[in-house]
């Protein structure tokens, strides 16, 4: 059964480093799509960062990018020169290709992010 | 210019209520989708739908309507609320041009009584 896991519940970070935070999935297609998205502290929910399953490369948008190892089914995603404004809630979400037109997401249970400053 | 709003922001039911929880997407998606988060549990899909005129059952739909009017409008319909249903909602767009990526709405906060 399709599955993903965040296995870091918080994360502690200084302002301007870098931090990485970790996501895992499951499934048994060989296409799927794996999304990143933040949560801010009002509630808004914004969509980040986007890596399709056949391609090799990371994505890479502004200061988000991911780590994607296929083979350990894990996607990362990576944050450089953290801001206050980054603190947040970040879930990692799959769609399976199976699913066809539905455009299902599934979502893991997230990760605080705290940039101190 | 927000591309998915909902009404109402926040909502205080009694139990046995009826509840309407309304969505607008100006993105043209073809697809929307309803979801609740609370703690524990992430975000899960209640109902989502291809277009106007469809619905289908998403993750948990028990306790839960809903009605696709129109390619903009999506609602969610709680016929005799419950205190379990006490929750925050979500309504998201998407479309295949996208990738199905998927926009949301600012949420709407239920209190059942």
């Amino acid at each position: 059964a399709q599955k993903v896991t965040q296995t870091q519940t918080s994360i502690s970070v200084m302002e301007k480093t870098t931090v990485t935070m970790d996501c895992v999935y499951e499934t048994q297609d060989s296409s799927y799509f794996l999304f990143w998205y933040k949560q801010t502290a009002s509630g808004e929910i914004v969509f980040l960062i986007r890596q399709d399953s056949y391609k090799k490369e990371n994505a890479t948008v502004g200061h988000y990018s991911l780590n994607f190892q296929k083979p350990k089914s894990s996607i990362g995603l990576i944050i450089t020169a953290t801001q206050i404004e980054d603190s947040a809630v970040y879930f990692c979400a799959m769609r399976e290709g199976i699913t066809g037109n539905t455009g299902k997401l599934i979502f893991g249970l997230g990760t605080t992010l705290q940039v101190q400053p | 210019e927000a591309a998915v709003t909902q009404s109402p922001r926040n909502k205080v039911a009694v139990t046995g209520g009826k509840v309407t929880l309304s969505c607008n997407q100006t993105n043209n998606h073809n697809n929307m989708y309803w979801y609740r988060q609370d703690t524990g549990h992430g975000l899960r899909l209640i109902h989502y739908s291809y277009g106007a005129g469809s619905t289908e059952k998403g993750d948990i739909p028990d306790g839960y309507k809903a009605s696709r009017p129109s390619q903009e409008n999506f609602s969610l319909i709680l016929e005799l609320a419950t205190p379990s249903q006490t929750s925050v909602y979500f309504c998201a767009s998407g479309d295949a041009a996208d990738f199905y990526e998927q926009y949301f709405g600012p949420g709407t906060r239920l209190t059942v009584l």
